[in-house]
């Protein structure tokens, strides 16, 4: 099956410091990768889609520059939270997705970043 | 509307029951549907793929997808305490991207 792997899957950091989140498809090529967010029993919130090789698309209301996103390789993604603050404490998830028509054309999931921001 | 509609529950229901799931959504261009079972502070698993109408059987679980009336079910046999989650449905047309319901939280109770 499809794996995607998350790290670190928890960190607590200063307010003000920056946090990088390392997002990786072990077993498959992710042409696309997610980054959602999730408060406590509330639902998945996209945050931005990542294509291989070019510029993440954000959704609105979410800062580009606060939240950089890198899509290096075919299996690697990262989330880079710039100045975090504690309204950035939340649980990050990652997801992967293959080519279209590939066998890994569902989303996979990452078991997910708590990022906890003092 | 939203593109997507899911009872946020929660569900209870006593352990050996049967559970019916459910989804609905507006956009008919819609092909393949899935269900994630999310466990808390968890990553979402996916655990059920079904592309048009039909019904999956996997184990205890069966998907059930009606595109007449844009309609998703999945069921869950002889509920156990260890399928006490949240369950996601989600689903996408080639070429666009995915639109998760905003899940429904299930308690099955010893």
């Amino acid at each position: 099956g499809a794996v995607v792997s998350q790290h670190p899957s928890r960190v607590i950091c200063k307010s003000g410091t920056s946090v990088k989140i390392e997002c990786r498809s072990l077993d498959f090529q992710a042409t696309t990768m997610f980054w959602y967010r999730q408060f406590p029993k509330k639902s998945l919130m996209l945050m931005a889609t990542s294509n291989e090789g070019s510029k993440a698309t954000y959704e609105q209301g979410v800062e580009k520059d606060k939240f950089l996103i890198n899509h290096a390789s075919l299996t690697l993604s990262t989330l880079t939270v710039t100045s975090a603050h504690p309204e950035d404490s939340s649980f990050y998830i990652c997801s992967a997705r293959g080519a279209s028509g590939s066998s890994y054309n569902e989303q996979f999931f990452g078991p997910g970043t708590r990022l906890t921001v003092l | 509307q939203k593109e997507v509609e899911q009872d946020p529950g929660p569900l209870s229901v006593p352990e050996g029951a049967i559970v019916s799931l459910n989804c609905t959504y507006s956009n008919s261009a819609f092909q393949y549907f899935m269900w994630y079972r999310q466990y808390s502070r968890k990553g979402p698993e996916l655990l059920m793929y079904t592309y048009s109408s039909g019904n999956k059987e996997d184990g205890r679980f069966t998907a059930q997808v009606d595109k007449s009336s844009k309609y998703i079910s999945l069921f869950i046999r002889d509920s156990q305490p260890s399928d006490s989650a949240t369950y996601l449905c989600a689903m996408f047309s080639n070429g666009q991207n995915f639109v998760f319901g905003p899940g429904t939280r299930l308690s099955v109770l010893p």
